[in-house]
């Protein structure tokens, strides 16, 4: 069964920094990946997916991914305030139909004025 | 735009009690989606439906019933609540594969 773990659980990053959030999945032939974002008290909203090797830049946002060695980290560059939210890395089951994504545990991002 | 609508935003219930929580979407999208999340333990799939009257088991399913009888609406039915499933259900739809699910805001569950 896929296992997708985050690292690190929490991170502490002075505003206009660079936050870096890791994680690891164990199914290899996994080939779809998203980042979601939570704010207190809403549901998670998606960021954004990646699914070739190498980098995606989405404005501050850009996600790596290494399928080879079962790695997808997303950076967040000139960190705002509002980027303060529990972050999620969701991997996309093969099963075929409906998407089943395997969420990790989230990384709660604090982004300090 | 679309929105999702949960209801109620707070449940709280007794101990071996049926509880039911809804979710209604107006994006028109396909598959919906109920989601329970944990303190600590991230999003773990319940069950999910991708037509109207589909109903698909996710990984916990066990003491809980859904049901979509239309396409826009999708109930989850706690069927008897234990204290040790307080948490989070969150509601979400999409259009398709690949596609980003889109959440409701969620229902927290007490159990008293």
């Amino acid at each position: 069964q896929q296992k997708v773990q985050q690292s690190p659980e929490s991170l502490i990053v002075p505003e206009g920094g660079m936050a870096s959030l890791n994680c690891t999945f164990s199914d290899r032939n996994s080939q779809y990946f998203w980042w979601y974002r939570q704010h207190s008290g809403e549901g998670p909203k998606a960021l954004m997916s990646i699914f070739s090797n190498g980098d995606k830049k989405e404005g501050r946002f850009t996600a790596h991914l290494n399928k080879a060695s079962l790695y997808v980290s997303l950076h967040i560059k000139d960190s705002q305030p509002s980027d303060s939210a529990l972050y999620f890395c969701a991997v996309r089951r093969n099963t075929g139909g409906a998407d089943r994504l395997t969420f990790g545990k989230g990384t709660q991002l604090i982004i300090q004025p | 735009g679309g929105i999702i609508t949960q209801t109620p935003k707070f449940l709280i219930g007794q101990e071996g009690q049926k509880l039911t929580l809804k979710c209604q979407q107006n994006f028109n999208h396909d598959t919906m989606y109920w989601y329970r999340q944990d303190s600590g333990k991230g999003l773990r799939l319940i069950y999910y439906s991708i037509t109207e009257n589909d109903l698909q088991k996710g990984d916990l399913s066990e003491g809980y019933d859904a049901s979509r009888e239309k396409k826009s609406s999708f109930s989850l039915t706690v069927t008897s609540a234990q204290k040790n499933e307080m948490a989070v259900f969150l509601c979400a739809s999409s259009p398709g594969q690949y596609a980003e699910q889109f959440f409701g805001p969620g229902t927290r569950l007490t159990v008293l």
